[in-house]
């Protein structure tokens, strides 16, 4: 079955950095998310990307972050300037269309350790 | 404003039968999902309610009242291996779901 994939597993950086976080949708899906998971807390969400430019986006995504769709097989997240309340799973996900039946895939997700 | 409320934890024996409800106040509704996700894993679908109504999928079932804002998740025929938290969520658009905090559920022998 095909599914997303997400490097790294795992991130340890210190505070102030830059972070990439990069994502391989699913190949014939056309919208893709960012979610992120704080420990002990509820998935939320961050970005949705379609068409090559930001659908929608939450009140989480702030200028820190960014989107990017490089090269039409990776979707990156990038946090510019990490802070301590950054530490979370950050879950990739990709949906084949528009109809809203349609099942959203996470990849395995990017644990994100700012230190 | 938007709201998704589940239970914070729930018990049940292996083999039995186990209700996850799921209650939402939104400004838009274009369907509900259910993901379950063990620790430290990603969510993975498990079911899709748009219309009013029970989907079976094996031993899991779901259920929706949109005029009650209203879902339940039945799990059947408990096993070990179904611990984990279940994932109420909510999509308003096509673009983003919108999660409850999830219901942790232990299983017991």
């Amino acid at each position: 079955e095909p599914e997303v994939t997400q490097t790294p597993s795992h991130q340890v950086t210190q505070m102030g950095q830059e972070v990439i976080l990069r994502c391989v949708p699913i190949s014939n899906h056309l919208y893709f998310y960012w979610y992120r998971q704080i420990l002990g807390q509820k998935v939320e969400f961050l970005v949705s990307f379609y068409n090559n430019e930001i659908s929608e986006k939450s009140e989480i995504f702030d200028d820190q972050f960014s989107v990017e769709r490089p090269d039409g097989s990776n979707f990156t997240l990038k946090i510019r300037s990490t802070k301590l309340e950054d530490s979370a799973m950050y879950f990739c996900a990709s949906r084949i269309d528009s109809n809203s039946g349609n099942t959203i895939y996470f990849g395995e997700g990017s644990w994100l350790t700012v230190v | 404003g938007q709201n998704i409320d589940q239970p914070t934890e729930m018990t049940a024996t292996e083999g039995a039968i186990v209700q996850i409800n799921c209650t939402y106040q939104t400004s838009g509704f274009n369907g509900l999902f259910w993901y379950q996700q063990h620790a430290g894993e990603a969510p993975t679908f498990l079911s899709y309610n748009v219309l009013d109504g029970l989907e079976e999928k094996g031993r899991f079932s779901s259920f929706l009242s949109r005029s009650k804002g209203y879902s339940y998740l039945l799990l059947k025929e408990l096993q070990m291996k179904d611990s984990a938290s279940y994932l109420c969520a909510v999509t308003e658009s096509n673009y983003q779901l919108i999660w409850g905090a999830g219901t942790k559920l232990i299983i017991k022998p």
